[in-house]
């Protein structure tokens, strides 16, 4: 059982809105920055959202992130079938010491 | 640019032990925490161990006592001593930089590509 929880999956048909929670907890998004990661098939996690809201350099402004509280979201407008993809939140947990949580993954499906 | 290469994968039986490295380069290494992360084969992501700056060590509950994570700022580099493996433990294993560093543990901005891990007899 992940420390974080998204849905298993979403879908969505191209050119629409989707989003993705993220719930949590005041130990881990609740007091510390959230990021959000895509995986493709059989590759290395891509960054796509630091520290709550910040697109690195190259991720479309399609990808967009926001926090509230112990809860975080992704949304991705203008949905294009290249985003079909594992997409995970994660963020450091102050308990225990210190370590790093991460949800369970969501799969990404465009119809 | 950041580049993050794991070494050291390699197919262990249970109970023995494999150690694994990551060498970085792009980036003001010592400034930086580094994380290990796993993922098991159609298995979501799991964060495994981290070190901090000033060599602060942080693990996930299921490898405390069994992993052991250090780094040589003078080689640019991080290692995962990896004891008493478990069929489990196998996985792709991603060595990845923090990303605010300065003493500040956070989650990862830069992923390497990866090294196996297979425990089994």
């Amino acid at each position: 059982q992940s420390v974080l929880t998204q849905p298993p999956s979403a879908s969505g048909t191209p050119g629409q809105r989707v989003t993705i929670s993220c719930s949590g907890s005041s130990s881990n998004i609740g007091n510390n920055y959230v990021y959000w990661y895509q995986q493709l098939p059989g590759t290395a996690p891509k960054l796509l959202i630091s520290k709550n809201n910040q697109r690195p350099s190259g991720v479309p402004a399609r990808f967009s992130g926001s926090k509230s509280g112990t809860s975080a979201s992704l949304a991705i407008s203008g949905l294009r079938s290249e985003d079909e993809a594992d997409y995970y939140c994660a963020a450091w947990d102050d308990s225990l010491r210190g370590r790093g949580v991460f949800g369970g993954g969501t799969k990404l499906t465009v119809l | 640019e950041v580049q993050l290469v794991e070494s050291g994968g390699d197919l262990v039986q249970p109970g023995g032990s494999l150690r694994l490295s990551c060498a970085a380069s792009g980036f003001t290494f010592s400034t930086y925490d580094i994380h290990w992360v796993r993922q098991a084969t159609g298995k979501g992501l799991e964060w495994v161990s981290a070190i901090g700056t000033a060599g602060d060590t942080y693990y996930q509950g299921s490898v405390k006592g069994r992993f052991t994570i250090s780094r040589e700022n003078a080689k640019n580099s991080v290692h995962l001593q990896m004891d008493s493996l478990r069929a489990e433990d196998t996985a792709v294993y991603f060595c990845a930089k923090g990303a605010v560093g300065a003493g500040a543990l956070s989650l990862v901005d830069s992923w390497g590509q990866g090294t196996l891990v297979t425990v089994s007899s």
